[in-house]
């Protein structure tokens, strides 16, 4: 199957402070990308819909502000947490749509804040 | 609108059987099945478009009905390694996301 990379794979931040997260498709071109959030037992919740060249599409009560998207080229998508805070820790995936209708996964981010 | 998955978890033996549903009041233009183990992303699984569509091999396989609005996934013959959460996933036409089902954790025992 298609392969999506994600970087880093866990990061540990201070309150406050940006955490960048990479999404890329490596075999193949991804015009459109879509973020997900996972907090613990829970299910796969979207957060947003990158699309490259045009401003991503946010899910009802995400901040756009606060969680930056940008899909700078056909293969990568990035998401930036700013002013991280306690309650963003969370596994964040990212998902990438081929032809044939199948998403295939990154293997997600652990995001911890302290 | 969100699928509805049953059952919530099941605990089986090494070589038994399971049947996870997922289902929605309205028509579903494709459901997809993935199987997610702690720590890890959800790894795809298979996708059904077709009503009446039966798909996967002999020990893990799915189908969608008739009416399209319900999928069922089938593990025969388990084996440990199909521990983990099963989620169905629906979408609408075109590059659209995924809506997940609240999952299934299976546990598979010795």
């Amino acid at each position: 199957g298609a392969v999506v990379s994600q970087h880093p794979s866990w990061v540990i931040c201070k309150s406050g402070t940006s955490v960048k997260i990479e999404c890329r498709s490596l075999d193949f071109q991804a015009t459109t990308m879509f973020w997900y959030r996972q907090f613990p037992k829970q299910s796969l919740m979207l957060m947003a819909t990158s699309n490259e060249g045009s401003k991503a599409t946010y899910e009802q009560g995400v901040e756009k502000d606060k969680f930056l998207i940008n899909h700078a080229s056909l293969t990568l998508s990035t998401l930036t947490v700013t002013s991280a805070h306690p309650e963003d820790s969370s596994f964040y995936i990212c998902s990438a749509p081929t032809r044939g209708d199948t998403q295939y996964f990154g293997p997600g981010t652990r995001l911890t804040v302290l | 609108q969100q699928p509805v998955q049953s059952p919530q978890a099941v605990i089986l033996r090494e070589g038994e059987d399971a049947v996870i549903n997922c289902s929605s009041s309205k028509a579903l233009y494709s459901v997809h099945w993935y199987r997610q183990k702690h720590g890890e992303a959800p790894v795809f699984l298979m996708i059904l478009l077709k009503g009446g569509e039966q798909k996967g091999h002999e020990k893990i396989s799915a189908s969608f009905n008739e009416k399209k609005q319900q999928s069922s996934l089938y593990l025969t013959a388990s084996q440990l390694s199909y521990s983990g959460t099963y989620f169905c996933g629906t979408t609408v036409p075109g590059n659209t996301p995924l809506v997940f089902g609240k999952g299934t954790r299976l546990s598979v025992i010795a």
